[in-house]
């Protein structure tokens, strides 16, 4: 099955400063490529998304890449407010519709 | 509108009990999974149900888990004879169909096995 690897697993950047977190997967024919936002005691929610026909995609001050290649894709912050701090989970799926997740990067920012 | 509701939020069970947890997926969707959330760790996915398609039960960790999903609507994940390592957050999501793919969660239901 897929396998997902997601780094770093703590991140802590001062407030206005970018964050970067990483994905790895493993399956090629993974299509579909989600990033979910946690904060503390809440459900997941999708903050961005990206397709295998897209290299790149803007939302705002959130930004996602991919790589197929490489098989590697990347969520990117900008301008960090205090309320970005949370746990963020990369997935990936296969055309289909179950997703495999990362393990999650506890994102703190610093006031 | 209303989205994803899961009961109970918080289950306390004697090891060796069976539980039951229920998921409201939203008005509409076909598509309902369920994900495992260990305490600091990513979710893991469970099972998935799909319209009137057999589901896919390949995440199951064991045959002490089971789930049900009865009209198209509500879905049931039961837990027979609780161990300790199930403790965890279960979440339920719900989507439209696969092509619109993205999946709402519920709150979850934080499941502790004493």
């Amino acid at each position: 099955g897929e396998n997902v690897e997601q780094h770093p697993s703590t991140l802590s950047v001062q407030e206005g400063d970018s964050a970067v977190i990483k994905c790895t997967y493993s399956d090629s024919a993974s299509n579909y490529f989600p990033w979910y936002k946690q904060e503390l005691g809440k459900r997941p929610q999708l903050i961005i998304d990206i397709r295998s026909n897209v290299g790149e995609k803007k939302d705002q001050r959130i930004a996602v890449t991919l790589n197929k290649t490489a098989k590697h894709f990347s969520l990117h912050i900008t301008e960090t407010q205090p309320e970005d701090s949370a746990v963020y989970f990369c997935a990936a799926s296969m055309g289909d519709y179950k997703l495999s997740f990362g393990a999650g990067t506890t994102v703190t920012v610093r006031a | 509108g209303a989205g994803v509701s899961q009961s109970p939020s918080n289950k306390v069970t004697e090891k060796g009990k069976d539980v039951e947890l229920r998921c409201d997926p939203i008005s509409g969707h076909t598509a309902l999974y369920w994900y495992r959330q260990s305490l600091g760790q990513g979710l893991e996915f469970l099972i998935y149900f799909q319209g009137n398609s057999a589901p896919d039960k390949s995440g199951l960790p064991s045959d002490r888990f089971s789930a049900e999903r009865t009209g198209g609507s509500v879905s049931t994940l039961t837990i027979q004879r609780t161990q300790q390592e199930d403790s965890a957050v279960y979440l339920c999501a719900s989507s439209l169909s696969l092509a619109g793919r993205e999946q709402y969660f519920g709150p979850g239901t934080r499941l502790t096995v004493t």
